[in-house]
């Protein structure tokens, strides 16, 4: 299988700017989660969804951050607009209910730099 | 107060040394312990997990959880250059609920 895959790795845009991250979880999981990743907060979760449907948005930052998952195998995180503030990695993960507890699988992340 | 807390390092031994990473909790729901590990500019991998309190051990890793003090560990025996890394305790109150990660504590082994 090829992981999660998440495009592109490599963003940089200027303040009010918007954003959209992708995600392609691995086939067949039923879990897919967003998180963000900077060096002052750590590893935050924003949102997680459950057989496409979101179950949990109370990390989503603020209004100007929204997610979707139209089907299965893809999902998208956007910014509108986007601060200076927002720079981080954005980690995609994916899982299987009743496999290896707690297992997550990561992508590679976006790094998203804003001016 | 964080749910999870963890110290950020970082924690520079030299090789062959033997490494404890540790993590406190909050909340007593919480029923499923990992460790991820992170090498740089690249996603979390899962290390090891435990369920509940207890020993776990696979390799030269082993993962000790002790739920009366909400408190986990991570010991790394003869340390390689290759451990180099971020290792980050994550935790959960069931399968497939939110995962909620400490900071991260970065390593260093030195050769």
């Amino acid at each position: 299988d090829a992981g999660v895959i998440q495009s592109p790795r490599h963003e940089v845009t200027e303040m009010g700017q918007e954003v959209t991250l992708r995600c392609k979880p691995i086939s067949g999981h039923d879990y897919l989660f967003w998180y963000r990743q900077t060096m002052m907060r750590g590893l935050e979760l924003l949102i997680y969804f459950n057989n496409n449907v979101p179950i949990d948005d109370s990390g989503m930052p603020e209004d100007r951050f929204s997610a979707k998952m139209p089907n299965a195998s893809f999902s998208t995180l956007k910014i509108q607009p986007s601060e200076p503030r927002d720079s981080a990695v954005y980690f995609c993960a994916s899982s299987l209910a009743g496999g290896r507890t707690g297992e997550l699988f990561f992508g590679e992340g976006s790094r998203l730099t804003v001016l | 107060q964080k749910e999870v807390e963890q110290d950020p390092g970082p924690l520079s031994v030299p090789e062959g040394a033997i490494v404890s990473l540790n993590c406190t909790y909050s909340n007593s729901a919480f029923q499923y312990f990992m460790w991820y590990r992170q090498y740089s500019r690249k996603g979390p991998e899962l290390l090891m997990y435990t369920y509940s309190s207890g020993n776990k051990e696979d390799g030269r890793f082993t993962a000790q959880v002790d739920k009366s003090s909400k408190y986990i560990s991570l010991f790394i025996r003869d340390s390689q250059p290759s451990d180099s890394a971020t290792y980050l305790c994550a935790m959960t109150k069931n399968q497939g609920g939110k995962l909620i990660f400490g900071q991260g504590t970065e390593l260093s082994v030195k050769p």
